[in-house]
């Protein structure tokens, strides 16, 4: 079954403390996105990654780090959280080309307080 | 990265149509997608049209694309209570590998009983 996973599904942290949240999926997918979603502003694209040692940044990547290392995995950092980056996260995976869709995870709920 | 409108919301009654209109930018755009969001979910793909298509359906789903207006809209016969949800439209692009895609806002779907 095609996946994409999430860790942690909820967080609350403080202000400057450092955090990861792990993407990971199943499909052998090139392409990896990381979004945050705000009340009244739909999806913002903050990194991708078109496949392995290759990430670019998206809409809103201020205050964001991600690494690409392994095909499979995609993990968000925040090296110094505020509390402005308290939404709701989600990464996704496709093929590159085509009609092929974005694959959502399930989204990280992130507070920081 | 390009604006993609759509209303905040819509309020239908059960078995009546439901119509979501979404508004882009880009007319490079490859693909338009429409994607569906229940309370607590990810995003999950319900359709999507090809540029240079006019129409598409798919059971009681109907796309329907102006390219010269860049207007994409969403027809939901016969619409359910579980057709609740929050409806996204994206939009992509690609070029020379590079894949985007832009999300809109979001319309929030209310089936009334």
């Amino acid at each position: 079954e095609a996946q994409v996973t999430q860790n942690p599904r909820y967080l609350i942290t403080v202000t400057g403390k450092k955090l990861t949240v792990t993407c990971s999926q199943n499909m052998n997918h090139e392409y990896m996105s990381w979004y945050r979603q705000d009340p009244g502003l739909g999806l913002r694209q903050i990194y991708y990654s078109m496949n392995v040692e290759v990430t670019d940044k998206g809409d809103v990547p201020e205050g964001y780090k991600v690494s690409r290392k392994e095909k499979r995995n995609f993990p968000l950092i925040l090296e110094s959280p505020s509390p402005n980056q308290t939404s709701l996260y989600f990464c996704a995976a496709s093929k590159r080309g085509g009609s092929e869709t974005q694959y959502f995870g399930p989204g990280t709920r992130l507070l920081v307080l | 990265g390009e604006d993609v409108e759509q209303s905040l919301f819509l309020s239908v009654r059960e078995g009546d149509s439901s119509v979501i209109n979404c508004t882009y930018t880009d007319s490079s755009s490859t693909y338009l997608y429409w994607y569906k969001q229940e309370p607590g979910a990810g995003l999950q793909l319900l359709t999507y049209i090809f540029s240079n298509m006019d129409m598409k359906q798919d059971q009681r789903l109907t796309v329907l694309l102006n390219k010269k207006d860049k207007h994409l809209s969403l027809r939901i016969a016969d619409t359910q209570t579980g057709d609740s949800a929050i409806y996204f439209c994206a939009e992509r692009e690609e070029s020379g590998g590079y894949q985007k895609v832009t999300f809109g806002t979001g319309t929030k779907l209310q089936v009334i009983p």
